[in-house]
């Protein structure tokens, strides 16, 4: 059964801080992992991750993959009140010949980023 | 550009009574779909997924159902609702085999069961 695990739970910063956020994974024909941040309602889009090494960059948010090691790292530089949210992590597995079709993806907990002014 | 819907916002429901939540896609065609639940403290767990009209997939025994009646439609429902259906539902859609992979949620139902 695919896993996927975040770290921490939570984390409390204050603003101007750097933080950063860890996913490990266990997934059967890994094809990629995703980003997401969840403020009040649905998850919104961060990074989509399939290759070890490359640095995706959005602004102050930046996040790797190491498919050796199984796992990911979201960094923010910067924080602000703003980046308050929850962070989901997610991978996504080749779907198989008898499951063609299906690209579902098995999400972890979440940590949940606290900055504080 | 694509934009996905979800009704209603929030739902309070006896227990033991009916479930309908709607989920529509506007922009693509043939979108794989998703219904999802977010319990309080836990992460999100898949219910169901669609690649096509009438084709679901369950991937948890409960006492849901979902239904895709056309292509950008999908629907969730209960006969009876539980105590434990309580938690934030969240539909997805992503472009069946295309260059993107990112799966793009729709607002969500906050349903309380009580």
């Amino acid at each position: 059964e695919d896993k996927v695990v975040q770290s921490p739970l939570s984390l409390v910063v204050h603003e101007g801080d750097t933080v950063t956020l860890n996913c490990s994974y266990e997934v059967t024909n890994f094809r990629s992992l995703l980003w997401y941040k969840q403020e009040k309602k649905a998850p919104t889009f961060l990074f989509m991750l399939t290759s070890s090494g490359i640095e995706k960059k959005s602004g102050r948010l930046s996040s790797i993959l190491d498919k050796k090691e199984l796992f990911s790292i979201l960094n923010i530089t910067a924080t602000q009140t703003g980046d308050s949210a929850v962070y989901l992590c997610a991978v996504e597995a080749f779907p198989s010949i008898s499951n063609f079709g299906n690209e579902k993806l098995t999400f972890g907990t979440g940590t949940r980023l606290t900055i504080i002014p | 550009s694509q934009t996905i819907h979800q009704w209603p916002a929030t739902l309070v429901q006896p227990v033991g009574s009916p479930l309908s939540l709607e989920c529509t896609v506007e922009g693509t065609s043939n979108p794989n779909l998703y219904w999802y639940r977010q319990a309080a403290g836990r992460g999100l767990q898949l219910l169901f997924y669609s690649v096509g009209i009438g084709q679901i997939s369950s991937e948890v025994p409960q006492n849901l159902s979902a239904s895709r009646p056309q292509d950008r439609q999908f629907i969730l429902s209960s006969k009876k609702l539980l105590l434990s259906d309580s938690g934030f539902y969240l539909c997805a859609w992503k472009v069946w085999g295309g260059v993107r992979y990112e799966q793009y949620f729709g607002p969500g139902t906050r349903l309380t069961v009580t």
